[in-house]
């Protein structure tokens, strides 16, 4: 099956600075979603961004298909920003909505 | 609006018990999903349902069974409880095609 690989797996940050997360995948994919898990547990859906670049306040996306990887910025990082960041692909071909996710990356944020 | 809706947040089975978990969303979404979420991992589809009278095997299936009630609801049922089963399982649904998918608060089940 498809392989998702996400990098770092650790991220500490103090509030204010800035990050990359980056997300590279095995095969060509229908779309690709980020997500962010609270430390409640809670999934939140970021960004639906198969190929392009999006932005969303302090966060954007870009995925480059061709060269197979995304990247999640976060600018200007708040202490609610903490939690883990999880990236998943649907592979092309499949059905709609099997989604298989990476590993995470788990972010601190400190005051 | 509620989105997606789990029941119950939280459980506790002992082995070879049955539980069945249940989702709803009122979004009118045609297709629903159900993970798990084990420890330090990302999550892992179990099974999904395209659209009302279809459902799939994802890639862990194996001691679950489900049920699209309806175009709102999708239940997930353990027949016999093992403790690998413990995990959270998470509940999503989406719209029509490749659409985000938008998860509920999760369902944390101890098979003891």
């Amino acid at each position: 099956g498809i392989q998702v690989e996400q990098s770092p797996p650790d991220l500490i940050l103090q509030e204010g600075a800035n990050s990359t997360l980056r997300c590279n995948f095995s095969d060509s994919v229908n779309n690709l979603q980020w997500f962010h898990q609270n430390p409640w547990g809670q999934l939140i859906n970021l960004f639906y961004i198969p190929s392009g670049t999006k932005q969303n306040g302090r966060l954007s996306a870009t995925t480059v298909a061709t060269e197979r990887y995304s990247l999640l910025y976060i600018s200007s990082s708040q202490t609610t920003d903490s939690g883990v960041y999880f990236c998943a692909v649907e592979l092309r071909g499949t059905s709609y909505g099997k989604l298989t996710f990476g590993q995470g990356t788990i972010l601190t944020v400190h005051p | 609006n509620a989105g997606v809706t789990q029941t119950p947040k939280f459980q506790v089975l002992k082995t070879g018990q049955s539980m069945t978990l249940q989702c709803a969303q009122d979004m009118n979404h045609n297709s629903m999903y159900w993970y798990r979420q084990d420890p330090g991992m990302g999550l892992r589809l179990i099974y999904y349902s395209a659209s009302e009278g279809t459902t799939d095997k994802g890639e862990v299936p194996n001691g679950y069974n489900v049920s699209r009630l309806n175009k709102r609801e999708f239940s997930l049922r353990l027949e016999s409880a093992a403790p690998s089963q413990t995990s959270v399982y998470f509940c999503a649904s989406s719209g029509q095609g490749a659409q985000p998918q938008h998860f509920g608060d999760g369902t944390r089940l101890s098979i003891l």
